[in-house]
């Protein structure tokens, strides 16, 4: 089966590091990809990662173990605006393009 | 300016009647996917397409009916057989390609609820 894990809710203090964990049991594995999604609007591109480590952008960082399936969104400096669903989505093995997409991690950022 | 667009953005109708949602993108992708999102969940897809008259039915199919004639469109009727039609619905499109051409381009999303 194809299953991608993420915790439901996270809540973190403005100006803090938070770190959003996502496992993932695939039937074949190219990519991953974070997105990020406010209420009511649509996901937006975060990062891609393929090969193992850690890749840096700005305040958000993303890391990929392929040989533990699993992978983390690292946040820092954390903002209000930062308060937003954080998705994970695996690419499979066979190239159709599709996604599959965990349910989601709801981030609040509290002052 | 390229991009996905989705009308209307909010759509009420009535219990068995069916209700066509539009989904249009000038990014010149091949592929586009249509997608159902519950509060506090995850994406689902329903239905995608890589090529222009073909489509397959993705894990929650049952309900919805698609077409695709023309590259740039994507509609999906939701019918009156969906038994939980009111939901966030999402159509996104993608160069299908390997790697980060995998990515895809989200429209603005369409809120339906029927009642």
């Amino acid at each position: 089966g194809q299953n991608i894990d993420q915790p439901t809710e996270m809540t973190a203090t403005e100006g803090a590091i938070v770190q959003i964990n996502c496992t993932y049991q695939t039937s074949g594995f190219n990519g991953l990809f974070w997105y990020q999604q406010h209420a009511g609007e649509a996901p937006t591109f975060l990062s891609y990662n393929v090969l193992d480590g850690l890749e840096e952008k700005g305040r958000f960082s993303s890391f990929l173990s392929r040989s533990k399936g699993y992978s983390y969104l690292l946040l820092k400096e954390l903002q209000m605006k930062d308060s937003a669903s954080y998705l994970c989505a695996v690419t499979g093995s066979s190239n159709t393009g599709k996604l599959i997409f965990g349910q989601g991690t709801t981030l609040q950022v509290k002052p | 300016d390229g991009g996905i667009t989705q009308s209307p953005k909010y759509l009420f109708r009535k219990e068995g009647q069916n209700v066509t949602l539009s989904c249009e993108q000038n990014l010149n992708h091949d592929a586009m996917y249509w997608y159902r999102q519950d509060p506090g969940q995850g994406l689902r897809l329903i239905y995608y397409s890589q090529i222009v008259n073909d489509f397959q039915k993705g894990d929650i199919a049952e309900g919805y009916s698609v077409s695709r004639e023309k590259k740039e469109s994507f509609p999906l009727t939701v019918t009156s057989a969906q038994k939980n039609p009111t939901a966030f619905y999402l159509c996104a499109s993608s160069s299908w390609a390997s790697g980060r051409e995998n990515e895809q381009y989200f429209g603005p999303g369409t809120r339906l609820t029927v009642t």
